[in-house]
């Protein structure tokens, strides 16, 4: 079955320090990728998907993140955090012709002003 | 784009009862999905439909759960005889059909089962 790890759960950062976050998934054919984030009291939004092409994709609010095919991962960035940054985020992976998405279990973001 | 909707935003019931939820997905949308989430962990499938048509349901859909969606639009999830295990944030998403788009989540029902 299709499973996605996601290294750390809780991570506190300062403000300007760099943020990435770890994202593997096991499942050996086409994947589409996602990351989500879900900030205090709403709900879960997009911030930022990989079907195919280019395997760095920009994302809302300066994130990226890196398909590294060979590694199973897809490890989301940002040079720069910022408080408004706070949040819990969640990577998602979706085999191609499938319909439902399997989560990680969600990496708490804390930035400190 | 009023987004996707569900009602009721919570619910509290005791052991035994039955509850339903409603979703109401992006109007263009013809997938519609529901997962479960509870405390420190992501959200897990459930259910979803393309159109009326229920396409796949999760081992977590014991006999207790069932949803529906009967003209192709809103959806409704009826949890019988509920437990305490049940309590969680019952989560819907929408989509457009085809692998190249993403799901657009709703704000959830979160059910506490006393």
């Amino acid at each position: 079955a299709q499973s996605v790890s996601q290294h750390n759960h809780h991570v506190i950062l300062s403000e300007a320090a760099s943020l990435e976050l770890g994202c593997n998934y096991s499942y050996g054919g086409t994947v589409n990728l996602f990351w989500y984030v879900q900030y205090p009291g709403q709900h879960l939004q997009l911030l930022l998907k990989y079907f195919s092409g280019d395997p760095l994709v920009k994302g809302i609010k300066g994130f990226e993140a890196e398909f590294i095919k060979s590694k199973f991962s897809f490890n989301l960035r940002k040079p720069s955090v910022q408080w408004s940054d706070t949040a819990e985020y969640f990577c998602a992976v979706n085999e191609r012709m499938a319909g439902k998405s399997t989560f990680g279990d969600g990496t708490t973001l804390t930035v400190k002003p | 784009d009023t987004g996707v909707s569900q009602d009721p935003r919570h619910k509290i019931t005791k052991r035994g009862q039955n509850v339903t939820f409603r979703c109401d997905p992006i109007s263009e949308h013809n997938r519609l999905y529901w997962y479960r989430q509870t405390l420190g962990q992501g959200p897990e499938f459930l259910t979803y439909f393309q159109n009326e048509a229920q396409l796949e349901k999760s081992r977590l859909l014991s006999d207790r759960f069932s949803a529906e969606r009967p003209k192709g639009s809103f959806s409704t999830l009826e949890i019988q005889r509920t437990e305490q295990g049940d309590s969680a944030m019952y989560l819907c998403a929408s989509s457009f059909e085809g692998f190249a788009y993403e799901q657009y989540f709703g704000p959830g029902t979160r059910l506490t089962v006393t």
